[in-house]
């Protein structure tokens, strides 16, 4: 199978701050990942496609300058809130799809205090 | 846009009872693909389906992609403690290459 792995697991931080989420492709390369956000007992929610080496794509309604998203390498995509507020409090997980089905990354749990 | 519901949104579920739970796409398919969420985990991969009336089998779960490829069916045998956590169709359309439209979901409850 294929191993994606995201850091922190989980993560507090105070209101207008910025939080960095990373997202790891570990036995295979990533040209693109995915961004989800889950929140309670809702379903998971596309934010925004991750290509390396050029720019996201965003869905709709999804600010970009809020979001930023970074896929740097082939095994790396990082997700940063900027000036995070308690409405971006979240689950937050990436995925890849090296074999058609997608693989999910354990998750970040974002608390905005 | 494309909208993918499920129903229902819930079951509670005695332990060996069966149970079915239905995904529905407001658009075409050209794949549906069922994940499982462990409370407090992530979604995991269960299955794909792809051709029209196609019905795959795992062990106790029997999966069905409808003719018209708009929706789709998840039933589970002789339900176990184990199969306790939500359950996510998620379909893609010819036009979102790699992106999938996930459903609202089944959250599972089995009692022994």
């Amino acid at each position: 199978g294929a191993v994606v792995s995201q850091h922190p697991s989980w993560v507090i931080c105070k209101s207008g701050t910025s939080v960095k989420i990373e997202c790891r492709s570990l036995d295979f390369q990533a040209t693109t990942m995915f961004w989800y956000r889950q929140f309670p007992k809702q379903s998971l929610m596309l934010m925004a496609t991750s290509n390396e080496g050029s720019k996201a794509t965003y869905e709709q309604g999804v600010e970009k300058d809020k979001f930023l998203i970074n896929h740097a390498s082939l095994t790396l995509s990082t997700l940063t809130v900027t000036s995070a507020h308690p409405e971006d409090s979240s689950f937050y997980i990436c995925s890849a799809a090296p074999f058609n089905e997608q693989y999910f990354g354990p998750g970040t749990r974002l608390t905005v205090t | 846009g494309q909208q993918v519901m499920q129903i229902p949104q819930y079951q509670h579920v005695q332990e060996g009872e069966d149970f079915t739970t239905y995904c529905n796409s407001s658009t075409t398919l050209s794949n549906i693909q069922w994940y499982k969420q462990r409370p407090g985990g992530h979604p995991v991969f269960l299955i794909q389906l792809v051709k029209s009336g196609e019905v795959k089998k795992q062990k106790r779960l029997t999966f069905q992609f409808g003719e018209a490829k708009k929706n789709s069916s998840l039933h589970i045998t002789a339900t176990q403690t184990t199969d306790v956590g939500t359950y996510f169709c998620a379909g893609r359309t010819t036009d979102s290459w790699g992106k999938l439209q996930f459903g609202s979901g089944t959250q599972v409850v089995v009692t022994p």
